[in-house]
């Protein structure tokens, strides 16, 4: 069985302030981790995977993740946000099956 | 060209009448699926069909029927539509498991 769990359904930030949006998996096998981005009213965009080697993935739009094993982890970061990255993202997670967690709203404040 | 497209982007139709949602990708990707996507953005999978053949049918109503003509195809038909079916549908591709290429969405609105 696969879980995702996003625990922060919403988060503002202050511009130009660093932002950390959480993501928690859970896995009987071995999986690899996503993260999308959806802007309003538009489609799903892939900013960054992780399928193996170096557990810091760089991603675009200068987002990073770390892969974190033995806290069973996926955060996204990004040290500077600015108003265009006020969107929805979704952590993914693909072992046999792929799943999304419930989303977390990015708003960025002036 | 757009890698997975979808149309129309939106649909306004009146409740039970049949409506039909086409998708094309040309990736050459062998998977394609459908998700729906709630009014809380909740992203939940439909369908999945891998090379023509279904292979996953996730608890969703009869009155939605998958259509896979070919490949790079994968329409969904929608019969008898209910107030409830209000959504954003997309459509996806992947290849293998290193992620999926989704398309930009359908916005169905029951009236």
């Amino acid at each position: 069985a696969q879980s995702v769990t996003q625990l922060d359904s919403q988060v503002p930030v202050f511009e130009e302030a660093p932002v950390e949006l959480r993501c928690n998996y859970s896995s009987s096998v071995s999986v690899y981790l996503f993260w999308y981005v959806q802007y309003p009213n538009q489609g799903l965009q892939l900013l960054l995977k992780y399928l193996s080697g170096s557990t810091l993935v760089k991603g675009i739009n200068g987002f990073e993740a770390e892969f974190n094993k033995s806290q069973t982890s996926f955060h996204l970061r990004k040290p500077s946000v600015h108003i265009s990255d006020t969107a929805e993202y979704f952590c993914a997670v693909n072992g046999n099956q792929f799943y999304f967690g419930t989303g977390t709203s990015l708003t960025v404040i002036p | 060209d757009t890698a997975v497209s979808q149309t129309p982007k939106y649909l306004v139709t009146q409740m039970g009448n049949d409506k039909s949602i086409k998708c094309e990708q040309n990736l050459g990707h062998d998977t394609m699926y459908w998700y729906k996507q709630d009014s809380k953005k909740f992203l939940k999978i439909m369908f999945s069909y891998n090379n023509k053949e279904l292979i996953i049918n996730e608890t969703v109503p009869n009155r939605f029927s998958p259509k896979s003509p070919d490949k790079a195809h994968l329409n969904l038909h929608i019969n008898s539509l209910e107030l409830g079916d209000s959504a954003v549908y997309f459509c996806a591709s992947s290849q293998d498991r290193s992620g999926y290429t989704f398309g930009s969405g359908t916005r169905l609105t029951v009236v």
